[in-house]
């Protein structure tokens, strides 16, 4: 597709389930950033990938969120026995290489009961 | 450590006024990327600009006009005879010196521009 491509756009979950979130990157994108925007603490950085790899994790709020992606293309985010914290908006975002403009997905808004 | 500042919280003005959003940032690097994104009601947020730290030129594009000035370390916005369409949340970010982020953003927590008719 011509943009960044984020699926689900809703999720409705009950704390205590696993979500996993989607993104499609623009193609030829080989740099993908995941980032969290909620009304408390604003957008948050929480991870990249260069190709398939990820060379730090540590913006990951807990061990419960893990990510990956393949191909070089699709991404998922996964979050593990959700928690009522964990609701927010999550974002993908893709550019040609690590520090070119980075273009967003409109998001997953996740919503935990 | 990186810090972005938009004091403005929300701005309101009246269609076909000049309005100016501030952002000041904090960073120990000399090399470094500005940019700034729009957020409309829909949601995306929408590339506008970015700048690199070496070139302090200002820049226009329509209606748009960018200040930078390292000696205050600012990177202010200007939207020149604002229209409806303009109103939108205003995020202003620095980029991560760490290449192990990919150069990652570091938004400020942004200004909510209403722009009435």
């Amino acid at each position: 597709g011509a943009g960044v491509s984020q699926s689900p756009s809703n999720k409705v979950t009950e704390k205590g389930k696993d979500v996993e979130l989607r993104c499609d990157p623009i193609s030829g994108h080989t740099a993908l950033y995941w980032y969290r925007q909620s009304l408390g603490q604003g957008l948050e950085f929480l991870i990249y990938f260069q190709g398939n790899s990820a060379p730090d994790k540590s913006g990951l709020p807990s061990d419960r969120f893990s990510a990956e992606r393949t191909g070089g293309s699709v991404s998922t985010l996964t979050i593990q026995r959700t928690q009522q914290e964990d609701s927010a908006v999550y974002l993908c975002a893709s550019s040609l290489v690590g520090g070119q403009p980075q273009h967003f997905g409109d998001g997953t808004r996740l919503s935990i009961l | 450590a990186q810090k972005v500042t938009q004091a403005q919280t929300e701005i309101s003005v009246v269609e076909k006024e000049d309005v100016t959003l501030d952002c000041v940032y904090e960073t120990r690097d000399t090399t470094y990327y500005l940019f700034w994104y729009k957020q409309p009601p829909s949601g995306e947020l929408v590339f506008l600009i970015r700048r690199n730290s070496f070139d302090e030129q200002n820049e226009i594009s329509g209606r748009y006009s960018w200040n930078f000035q390292k000696s205050t370390s600012s990177f202010n916005f200007t939207i020149t005879a604002s229209q409806v369409v303009d109103s939108a949340v205003y995020f202003c970010a620095l980029s991560d010196p760490n290449s192990n982020s990919g150069y990652a953003l570091n938004f400020g927590k942004g200004t909510s521009l209403l722009v009435t008719p």
